[in-house]
Order: structure tokens, then sequence, then C-alpha cells
């Protein structure tokens, strides 16, 4: 089977810095992604990491280890609007076809 | 520019009633199309996938189906619809051939069954 665990929720205040890991079981692998869904709306894409290392994107970052099956969301320097449900997600194949986790809700308060 | 279009953006019907939920990509073509479908407060999960015309791929048996009968249009369906078909659908695109974990949503439809 397939599945990918996060927790179910995070808090954290604003300016605050925030990790959300991701562990992953599947029966094939190409890359990790991460969406961020505001609550009423549709996921948009993040990140991806098809290589064990870090990838920065302002003040987002996704790191991978493949041999561990692990990756993790960080969010620097938190900002209110970054209340949302984050998800991670395997990219298990040629299709492209991308499995999603449960998410992980973050409550960023003042 | 590259845009997906999905409606209708809300529905409620009863249970027993039929579904129909149209998804078009523009500005691409031979797209890889996926139909998702998130329940309140929970994740996605896939439901069909197409890698072109007449193709689709099932993940998980129910009483949806889907069809693609042109390059860029992707339907879902149901002939009778139960309570637990309510939830959140989402189309989603990725150009054909790339091996990337960026794939383009649509504004989404929700569907209420009473």
């Amino acid at each position: 089977g397939q599945s990918l665990e996060q927790p179910s929720e995070v808090t954290a205040v604003e300016g605050a810095i925030v990790q959300i890991n991701c562990t992953y079981q599947t029966s094939g692998f190409y890359g990790l992604s991460w969406y961020q869904q505001h609550d009423g709306g549709a996921p948009t894409f993040l990140s991806y990491n098809a290589l064990d290392g870090l990838e920065e994107t302002g003040r987002f970052s996704s790191f991978l280890s493949r041999s561990d099956s692990y990756g993790y969301l960080l969010l620097q320097e938190l900002q209110m609007k970054d209340s949302a449900s984050y998800f991670c997600a395997v990219n298990g194949g040629a299709t492209n076809k991308l499995i999603f986790g449960t998410g992980t809700l973050l409550a960023v308060q003042p | 520019s590259q845009t997906i279009h999905q409606w209708p953006a809300t529905l409620v019907q009863p249970v027993g009633s039929p579904l129909s939920l149209e998804c078009t990509v523009e500005g691409t073509s031979n797209p890889n199309l996926y139909w998702y479908r998130q329940a309140a407060g929970r994740g996605l999960q896939l439901l069909f996938y197409s890698v072109g015309i007449g193709q689709i791929s099932s993940e998980v048996p129910q009483n949806l189906s889907a069809s693609r009968p042109q390059d860029r249009q992707f339907i879902l369906s149901s002939k009778k619809l139960l309570l637990s078909d309510s939830g959140f659908y989402l189309c989603a695109w990725l150009p054909a051939g790339f091996t990337l974990g960026e794939l383009f949503f649509g504004e989404g439809s929700r569907l209420t069954v009473l």
C-alpha cells in the first residue's frame, strides 16, 4: 500500500519558524511535493524535491531524505496569511500520479 | 497562457440523481488529467487519471466514472449519487512527458448530496 503521514495540526506565532514533517511509504518514488491550501480554495504548489537535500524558495524551504523516506517543509518568518493546510504528496511513477498526505492544518497566531 | 476551468463551482443534488462535472484545459496539448476528491477536513483522494483521449485509470472503485472525450476535456460522472459522494472535487493537469511534482488545479466543484 501507499501512505503518507503528517501531523494533523501545528500552531505557531507570527515571526516564528515552523517545520512540518512528512514520512512516506510508496511502491515507487520520483519526488516529494508540497502544496498549500487555504480554506475553501484549491491547492497551490509550493515546492518539489526529487533529490536529497534542501530546496529554498523565499520564506519556504523543503527537505528530502530518500533513504529515510522523509521530508519536511520549513516556513520562516511566519505571517498570518500562512494559516492554511499543507499537504505533502509523492510522485510515484511515470504517469505523475500524485498521492497526497492527509494534510497539516497550520494556525498562525498573533 | 495555460489555464484550467472547472464547473459548476457549487451544486446541491438529491441522493439518486445523476452528476456531471466538467473540466477543460487551455493552452496546452496532450496533458495528463486528474480528478481528486476532498472530504471536509481531509486529504485529497485520487479518483481517476488520464494520459490521453479515451484512456482512463480508476484508483478507487465507486459509483463514479470519468471520461475524456477530447484532448483537453475531462468529465466526472455518476448515474446515481450517494450521500458519501459529497465533497470538494478538484480537476488537475500536468504537461505530458513531465516527471515533476507540480500539478495545476482547477477552482474546484463543491458537491453536497442531500
